[in-house]
């Protein structure tokens, strides 16, 4: 059975870089199909999508981060992770990884959804 | 950047009650809809995906419809478990992929 588990600090200073990563349990690092993604949830509000990397190492990121973000893939290790410099108070959230799903139409590009959640893990930005 | 917005923020409703929650798009986005359900303290569980698809597992009380920029999500018959937070999710454009700023349904 598939699992998502994020691991890194709990705490980060001002203007230094969260790092966090997320450890796949299952088989699914092994394949192509998939991409690997972050979201972040402030406490007691909405979802944000921070970014994905596909098996090869393609990234794609939220324009509202302003280059701030970076994601690795490692799929010998199963894991996949997420730096975010130069952090805020505003950047403390549960930070979530997660697994992006296509969806074909046809032959062309396909669309990914989110079909797999880690649990989360609470970063607060603090001095 | 697609903008979208559920309503209402909040929904009090009674065990058995069936009940509709709604999600527009600022802009045409097909099919390309997912629904999630956040219980207090765990991560997003997928529901629906495509706009009316329901994921493995989910049960049929859990119905999705819509296209274009106007989605529905109605859970038929209402039990304990389902009181909980939905968000809607467009996967049509990136980057970014947006949520909606989510529905909480509450016991009445």
């Amino acid at each position: 059975q598939l699992q998502l588990q994020e691991s890194g600090p709990g705490l980060v200073k001002p203007s230094e870089t969260l790092s966090l990563t997320c450890a796949v349990a299952g088989d699914s690092m092994r394949s192509t199909y998939y991409r690997w993604g972050w979201i972040r949830q402030p406490p007691g509000k909405g979802l944000e999508w921070i970014g994905s990397v596909s098996h090869s190492g393609d990234t794609s990121y939220n324009p509202s981060l302003t280059s701030r973000a970076t994601m690795f893939v490692d799929t010998s290790r199963s894991q996949f992770s997420l730096s975010l410099t130069s952090v805020t108070a505003a950047d403390t959230s549960i930070y979530f990884c997660a697994r992006q799903h296509p969806y074909y139409y046809g032959s062309g590009s396909p669309y990914w959804y989110i079909d797999l959640w880690g649990r989360g893990t609470l970063v607060t930005v603090s001095s | 950047e697609i903008v979208m917005t559920q309503s209402p923020v909040t929904l009090s409703v009674s065990p058995g009650e069936r009940v509709t929650l709604s999600c527009r798009a600022s802009q045409r986005i097909g099919i390309n809809l997912a629904w999630y359900q956040q219980r207090p303290g765990q991560s997003p569980r997928l529901l629906i995906h495509g706009a009316s698809t329901r994921a493995t597992g989910i049960p049929a009380r859990f119905s999705g419809s819509g296209s274009g920029t106007e989605f529905t999500l109605t859970i038929s018959s209402l039990q304990s478990e389902d009181f909980a937070v939905y968000y809607c999710h467009q996967y049509n454009a990136w980057p970014p992929y947006t949520f909606g700023q989510g529905t909480k349904l509450d016991i009445k």
